[in-house]
């Protein structure tokens, strides 16, 4: 069965300190791998995407994330975080066309000045 | 600009009552999703559309019904079947023809008074 794991609810990391936020995944084919931010109340941004080539992808704001297919693992990190980088992180996992997109259930990252 | 647009922002319902949430997009995009998102428990899909006139169940759409008459709008129907409405729902869409990521709006909040 398809899923996407995110072992932490929520992180806490002080300002200029480095962030990793965790995303583990089971899909039967390639997986399409996507990472997205949530401020509160407002709808989700992708932050980058994996489909193919380079395991390291970077995207936008300074994150960047590493898909490792032997640890079906797809962590975001960002060597120092802002304070508006406070939101609700998402990672998701799709098939060919992003079809039925299947979400984890997020992690609330807190950023203490 | 492009980009996908719901309406309202916040919506209340009453117990018994029907309510449909709006959904449009400019994007040309042929997919459209409806997901619903409550704490902890990430993005559920509800409905998804592939193209005119033709739309596939989601893992939760028990209590709601959508439409898809025209390219750019899908409008999602919450009906008083629905146990528990109250959630934040959110509209999205993806092109269909290439591989790509889900563009989404910024959500309705409805809750039942």
């Amino acid at each position: 069965a398809q899923s996407v794991t995110q072992p932490d609810i929520h992180i806490t990391v002080s300002e200029g300190a480095s962030l990793e936020l965790r995303c583990n995944y089971s899909y039967g084919a390639t997986p399409y791998l996507f990472w997205y931010v949530q401020s509160p109340g407002q709808g989700l941004q992708l932050l980058l995407k994996y489909f193919s080539g380079d395991t390291l992808v970077q995207g936008i704001k300074g994150f960047e994330a590493e898909f490792k297919r032997s640890q079906s693992s797809f962590n975001l990190r960002k060597p120092s975080v802002h304070w508006s980088d406070a939101a609700e992180y998402f990672c998701a996992v799709g098939g060919r066309r992003g079809f039925k997109t299947i979400f984890g259930a997020g992690t609330r990252l807190f950023v203490k000045a | 600009d492009g980009g996908i647009t719901q309406s309202p922002k916040y919506l209340f319902r009453k117990e018994g009552q029907n309510v449909t949430l709006s959904c449009e997009q400019n994007l040309n995009h042929d997919a459209m999703y409806w997901y619903r998102q409550d704490p902890g428990q990430g993005l559920r899909l509800i409905y998804y559309s592939q193209i005119v006139n033709d739309f596939q169940k989601g893992d939760i759409a028990e209590g709601y019904s959508v439409s898809r008459e025209k390219k750019e709008s899908f409008p999602l129907t919450v009906t008083s079947a629905q146990k528990n409405p109250t959630a934040f729902y959110l509209c999205a869409s993806s092109s269909r023809d290439r591989n790509t990521e889900a563009f989404f709006g910024q959500g309705t909040r409805l809750t039942v008074v």
